[in-house]
């Protein structure tokens, strides 16, 4: 069963403009929420986490909000820059030292 | 130190045969993670160690699946006897006991024909 969904496989959006990525999981156990970008033929890098007790992390360019009732999360990059053309992933662990559970990813392409 | 690392990057081998990867992870971190990415999914939690402790195995870690951590340092996943259905990426990650974030090697891209 999959645990962590990223309902949305690709994303287009304009150098400058906003790009928000979706994320929605199940297991109501989860307390911490991060998020990875990709490039091929490469590991995922993190980019930014939240704890369950807050509703908002945000990181230069990156916010990450987190809707617990809806079971919901979101990134955000304001601007866009061709550089964040990758395939970001979502993932959550039940406490933080535990493994991690991913979703299926999200391309994003920014067009200059 | 500039992070994780695994070796070998790229690993092509018989069916049937058995392969090692190793990874050695960030030196002060204690948490070693194994996971597998296969084209189009996210990345799969494979195993992880706390020191040389392996504390937990995914129901996807087979008999044929081996992931030792000696000492607590660097750490080993042996496949024996492959089979086409474990090609795929095998990430190593690591993270220091009580922190939230895991960092991620590389991965070695294993092909099996």
């Amino acid at each position: 069963d999959q645990q962590v969904k990223q309902n949305s496989p690709s994303l287009s959006v304009q150098e400058g403009r906003i790009s928000i990525l979706n994320c929605d999981y199940t297991n109501s156990m989860f307390d911490y929420f991060l998020w990875y970008k990709k490039y091929p033929a490469e590991g995922p890098t993190f980019l930014i986490s939240i704890s369950s007790i807050k509703d908002k992390n945000e990181d230069g360019r990156f916010t990450v909000f987190l809707n617990k009732s809806a079971k919901h999360l979101s990134l955000h990059i304001v601007p866009s820059q061709p550089g964040d053309s990758a395939v970001y992933f979502c993932a959550a662990k039940k406490s933080s030292g535990d493994k991690l559970t991913f979703g299926t990813g999200t391309r994003l392409a920014v067009r200059p | 130190d500039t992070g994780v690392s695994q070796n070998p990057r790229h690993k092509i081998t018989k069916r049937g045969q058995n392969v090692t990867f190793r990874c050695d992870p960030i030196s002060e971190h204690n948490r070693l993670y194994w996971y597998r990415q296969t084209l189009g999914q996210g990345p799969e939690f494979l195993t992880y160690f706390q020191n040389e402790a392996q504390l937990e195995k995914s129901r996807l870690l087979s008999d044929r699946f081996s992931a030792e951590r000696p000492k607590g340092s660097f750490s080993t996943l042996e496949i024996q006897r492959t089979e086409q259905g474990d090609s795929a990426m095998y990430l190593c990650a690591s993270s220091l006991f009580g922190n939230t974030e895991a960092f991620f090697g590389q991965g070695t891209r294993l092909t099996v024909v």
